[in-house]
């Protein structure tokens, strides 16, 4: 199981852009790479998810390099409702286990 | 859509008392899983189901039993609670894309 290192925290501003960048050397061929988000007092909600390049949806973006040894979610300007914690996951899918570390906390200030 | 259901949302029990958690999901998924989560801490994987009829060890096992009694329903069972089960429990279920999760179980062991 392809294991994720992410820094535990990060600050920035309102209506900034922010990228949290998840490593993960040994990721496998079969899995994608997926972000959650968690707000307090609630469980975590899926963001995105990609295999390879770029994928952009509503949220936010995530792009993954040629190697794929490491992803970057971002975010772009964040407001303070984006004030959460962000988990990378690593995962072939269906049947897999879900193993969340330890994650980013983001705080955005006004 | 209900989407992930948990029960209770809030307990309290004595050290040594037994209960189980119940988690049901409308969705149609194969995939099950049983997270805690202690203050300031991610979220660590104690039991999983990748389908019905099918269980398997997390990071966190010791304590725990579990039951997926059909696709929609999966338990998590505390035979003899301690207080180092106090924690949040998260249920969740997925396509093999994306996980949704339940809106957790505060669970407290006095």
């Amino acid at each position: 199981l392809a294991k994720t290192t992410q820094p535990i925290s990060m600050d920035s501003y309102e209506g900034q852009e922010v990228n949290i960048t998840c490593s993960h050397n040994n990721i496998a061929t079969n899995d994608y790479i997926t972000w959650y988000q968690q707000f307090p007092s609630q469980g975590p909600r899926f963001i995105i998810q990609g295999y390879k390049t770029k994928v952009t949806n509503e949220v936010a973006s995530l792009f993954i390099p040629a190697d794929r040894k490491s992803s970057t979610l971002s975010l772009p300007r964040v407001s303070l409702s984006d004030t959460a914690v962000y988990y990378c996951l690593v995962d072939w899918g269906n049947g897999n286990k879900l193993v969340f570390g330890a994650g980013t906390i983001l705080r955005v200030k006004s | 859509n209900a989407g992930v259901t948990q029960t209770p949302k809030f307990q309290v029990l004595k050290t040594g008392q037994s209960m189980t958690l119940q988690c049901a999901q409308d969705m149609n998924h194969n995939s099950m899983y049983w997270y805690r989560q202690d203050p300031g801490m991610g979220l660590r994987l104690i039991y999983y189901s990748a389908s019905e009829g099918t269980t398997d060890k997390g990071e966190v096992p010791n304590g725990y039993n579990v039951s997926r009694l059909n696709k929609r329903e999966f338990s998590l069972r505390l035979e003899s609670a301690a207080p180092s089960q106090t924690s949040v429990y998260f249920c969740a279920s997925s396509d093999g894309l994306e996980a949704f999760f339940g809106q957790g179980t505060r669970l407290t062991v006095v």
